[in-house]
């Protein structure tokens, strides 16, 4: 069976600095993995996705993530937030393998970003 | 070109009453996945079809059934509405099957149950 989760709930950041919003999956095959951003009253909007090489991934608005195969996980940053990146972030898997699989989504996080 | 349709943005239904909601993918999409968001599950995967044939189906009741025509537009019905069906539903529209390659979402249904 395959899982996604985000461990926090919420992330605080000053505009400014870097974030890092944090996701770690489980597959039995190989992973395809998504970054979506969540604006209220939206639907999703897709930031970036890993399906297979360079295992650091360049996505819209100035962010990217880095598969890492060894710890399961496929955290989305950011060199220097901006208040507008305010948001709610979902990262999402599908296993490759397996032919029935679907992309499921993490809990969600919501990120703020102060002044 | 034109992004995922979907219709309407808004809906208050009684209990009991059934509901249809559209979509309209981006053109030369066929494959159209359908989730349920609320703020207590998270997203929930309803169902996905392509071309016209459902490829996947979550963990629902058979309250809640799809379909999808030729020109890959898709229905998603809710029957005999419960209050715990009020949520936001989204339609995600995708080149390929099993949303490979990412989806592209519309700005979703918020049905409202009272």
């Amino acid at each position: 069976a395959q899982s996604v989760a985000q461990p926090e709930d919420q992330v605080n950041v000053a505009e400014g600095n870097p974030l890092t919003v944090k996701c770690t999956y489980s597959v039995s095959g190989n992973p395809y993995l998504f970054w979506y951003v969540q604006y209220p009253n939206r639907g999703l909007q897709f930031l970036l996705k890993y399906i297979t090489g360079d295992n650091l991934v360049k996505g819209s608005y100035g962010f990217e993530a880095e598969f890492n195969k060894s710890q399961t996980s496929f955290h989305l940053k950011k060199p220097s937030a901006l208040v507008s990146d305010s948001a709610l972030y979902f990262c999402a898997v599908r296993d490759v393998q397996s032919s029935a699989s679907k992309i499921i989504f993490g809990s969600g996080t919501r990120l703020s970003i102060r002044p | 070109k034109a992004g995922v349709t979907q219709t309407p943005r808004y809906l208050i239904k009684t209990r009991g009453q059934q509901v249809t909601l559209s979509c309209s993918p981006i053109s030369g999409h066929r494959s159209v996945s359908w989730y349920q968001q609320t703020p207590g599950q998270g997203l929930q995967f309803l169902f996905e079809y392509f071309s016209e044939t459902q490829r996947n189906k979550g963990n629902f009741p058979g309250r809640f059934s799809g379909r999808q025509f030729s020109n890959s537009r898709s229905e998603m019905n809710v029957s005999t509405l419960e209050l715990g069906d009020s949520a936001l539903y989204l339609c995600a529209s995708s080149l390929a099957s099993q949303g490979t390659y990412g989806y592209t979402f519309g700005s979703g249904t918020r049905l409202t149950v009272v």
